[in-house]
């Protein structure tokens, strides 16, 4: 079963910052949280990672809270092409190999 | 620098029979996971393979089946082919450090759909 609950779905409208929730309240002290997207059909997408501090990267923002409890995908100016499916997955360092998805939050970016 | 690929893109397949789907994982990688994705959920893990041995495997029965060579590419076998059978089959790759984390990279998919 996957450790992460996600909304849905969310709207955005375009240029503005997209922000996606996630609650992962049974998580353990080594695992890290992943962001991955999938574009209609395609394969996931990685996004980011982090495991307690918060992350930037060319694409997104991440924020853990600080019991890291839930975390933040940030989007800082989302477009129409952010238009997709965002999984938010929590993971082990070792011993675990696999992913285990949600559901994931559809994003629609509106203009 | 090549992604993962795979193949086919789309199969079409009936009731019973076999199919074998393929990946190359990105250049560097030695590790690779496969995924079934049915429309409208998640991916859901199948099994890993790395250093040609299947590391770990999700829930599936024996009807799914893998290999991995030498050169790290990989099949996916799934014998006598049910209709529920039908999803998006996705392959990922990753760089195995001593046991510890890497993230994975995703191949486009195979679609199979069994009539």
């Amino acid at each position: 079963d996957a450790k992460t609950t996600q909304p849905p779905s969310m709207d955005c409208a375009e240029g503005r910052a997209a922000n996606l929730p996630c609650n992962h309240s049974t998580i353990s002290g080594n695992e890290y949280v992943y962001w991955y997207r999938q574009i209609h059909s395609q394969g996931p997408q990685y996004i980011i990672h982090g495991l307690k501090n918060n992350e930037t990267n060319e694409m997104a923002s991440l924020i853990i809270t600080e019991d890291r409890k839930s975390s933040t995908l940030i989007l800082p100016h989302a477009t129409l092409r952010d238009t997709a499916v965002y999984y938010c997955i929590v993971r082990v360092t070792s011993g675990t190999y696999k992913y285990i998805f949600g559901t994931g939050t559809r994003l629609k970016v509106l203009a | 620098d090549a992604g993962v690929t795979q193949s086919p893109t789309h199969l079409i397949k009936t009731r019973g029979q076999q199919v074998t789907l393929r990946c190359s994982p990105k250049s560097g990688h030695d590790t690779v996971s496969w995924y079934q994705q049915a429309l409208g959920q998640g991916p859901q893990f199948i099994f890993q393979y790395y250093e040609e041995e299947e590391r770990q495997r999700g829930n599936f029965p024996d009807r799914f089946s893998g290999h991995q060579y030498p050169n790290y590419s990989s099949e996916l076998n799934v014998n006598a082919l049910l209709l529920g059978d039908s999803a998006l089959y996705l392959c990922a790759s990753s760089l195995d450090a001593g046991g510890s984390y890497n993230e994975q990279f995703f191949g486009p998919g195979t679609r199979l759909t069994v009539l």
